[in-house]
């Protein structure tokens, strides 16, 4: 049983469409870290988000931690094809826990 | 451009076999990370080290597997004996006291 469930699992969209990331807990975290990883390789970093309700934009990716510290959302304005990946949220208490990802495909 | 290196990037090997994968961390990180990732299971930590201190292993088999950092500069995952349901990418990442882990390139294992 995944601490931290992501949805949708799968996502597929055009070029320049918009799309939402949401990972979701029962658990209170810390602090809430959003990843990208392409195949092949190694989680990369994206954000931490810290705050309660705080948003957080990193050019077209704005990212969102709950009022509760509990959830958080991804949104990504203009998808672009370089956005394809697989998409991790991890909770930190003490320790990271990551969701089981969304792998985001974005067509040409 | 600091990164995390594991070493080595792909081990086949027979059932039975000892296998050692080893990691450096990012200079002046003092957390260490094992995560194994799988189709079915996704990221499952199996160790958590801070300041060389192993401070949670639950996440992983202790009949087999062990985890150690005999210095800042390396940490080892080692399965003794190996089988092969312990076929994945193993993954080191590094971190500060901030709780963030950057992540290592992954050592693909393949127990046949």
């Amino acid at each position: 049983t995944q601490l931290l469930e992501q949805s949708p699992q799968f996502l597929s969209i055009q070029e320049g469409e918009n799309l939402t990331v949401y990972c979701n807990s029962s658990s209170v975290f810390s602090s809430l870290q959003w990843y990208r990883q392409e195949p092949g390789e190694g989680p990369v970093l994206l954000v931490t988000v810290v705050t309660g309700g705080e948003v957080k934009k990193l050019k077209r990716l704005t990212f969102q931690f709950g009022d509760a510290r509990k959830d958080s959302s991804l949104h990504i304005t203009a998808a672009q094809t370089g956005d394809t990946g697989l998409y991790l949220c991890a909770g930190e208490d003490y320790k990271l826990s990551f969701g089981a990802g969304t792998t985001v495909t974005v067509r040409a | 451009d600091a990164r995390v290196t594991q070493t080595p990037r792909h081990k086949v090997t027979e059932m039975g076999q000892e296998v050692t994968m080893r990691c450096q961390p990012i200079l002046g990180h003092n957390t260490v990370f094992w995560y194994r990732q799988t189709m079915m299971q996704g990221l499952e930590l199996l160790a958590y080290f801070r300041n060389r201190a192993p401070l949670d292993d639950s996440g992983m088999p202790k009949d087999r597997f062990s985890a150690e950092m005999p210095d800042a500069t390396l940490a080892t995952l080692k399965i003794q004996p190996s089988e092969p349901r312990d076929s994945a990418v193993y993954f080191c990442a590094s971190g500060s006291l901030q709780g963030d882990a950057y992540f290592g390139p992954g050592t693909r294992l393949t127990v046949t």
